[in-house]
């Protein structure tokens, strides 16, 4: 079965300093990787994807992941915070092989601090 | 969201009473999902549909049911509505199994 956890449910950043919001998962075979966000009383926008390649992946708004399969995660991260950027960020995690579900994280909410 | 929209944006029923939720696209996608967002849950996948009349289960569709007559078109139905359906409904579209969704605006719905 497959499955997502988002150990923190929340993390406080200073605007201009790096930020990194964890990942980790579980599937059978190779996971497709995704992450989302979500800004207040909105829906939610795609951010990001890993299906193969670079385990470095860019993104939206300057935004980049990284897939590490030993370690199963696959963290967000961004080189210098936005207060625009706090919002609620979700992973999720969709096995390559049969069936066409996605499993989301349960979020972490980011807020960065001018 | 562009090519994609729910509706209603928001709904008061009673309990006990049917309600059923309506996903429109635009995109002519051939994936169409069903999620439930609560506090602490993220979002919970409730059914998904990968063609026309082709429907699955998700991890919680139990008192719900959906239909997919057109490839337009995905509808929730909630049989009886029960107060811990209380929720806010994204419907998600996508093209492939390996593309990100395209998320409707939501629905928020209270089971009173």
């Amino acid at each position: 079965a497959q499955s997502v956890a988002q150990p923190e449910d929340q993390v406080n950043v200073a605007e201009g300093n790096p930020l990194t919001v964890k990942c980790t998962y579980s599937v059978s075979g190779n996971p497709y990787l995704f992450w989302y966000v979500q800004y207040p009383n909105r829906g939610l926008q795609f951010l990001l994807k890993y299906i193969t390649g670079d385990n470095l992946v860019k993104g939206s708004y300057g935004f980049e992941a990284e897939f590490n399969k030993s370690q199963t995660s696959f963290h967000l991260k961004k080189p210098s915070a936005l207060v625009s950027d706090s919002a609620l960020y979700f992973c999720a995690v969709r096995a390559n092989t049969g069936g066409f579900k996605t499993i989301f994280g349960a979020g972490t909410r980011l807020f960065v601090k001018a | 969201d562009a090519g994609i929209t729910q509706s209603p944006r928001h709904k008061v029923t009673e309990t006990g009473t049917p309600v059923t939720l309506r996903c429109h696209q635009t995109e002519n996608h051939r994936y169409m999902y069903w999620y439930r967002q609560d506090p602490g849950h993220g979002l919970r996948l409730i059914h998904y549909s990968y063609g026309v009349k082709d429907t699955d289960k998700g991890e919680v569709s139990d008192g719900y049911s959906v239909s997919r007559s057109k490839t337009e078109d995905f509808l929730l139905t909630l049989e009886s509505a029960t107060s811990s359906q209380t929720s806010v409904y994204f419907c998600a579209i996508s093209a492939g199994t390996a593309g990100g969704y395209t998320f409707g605006s939501g629905t928020r719905l209270t089971v009173v």
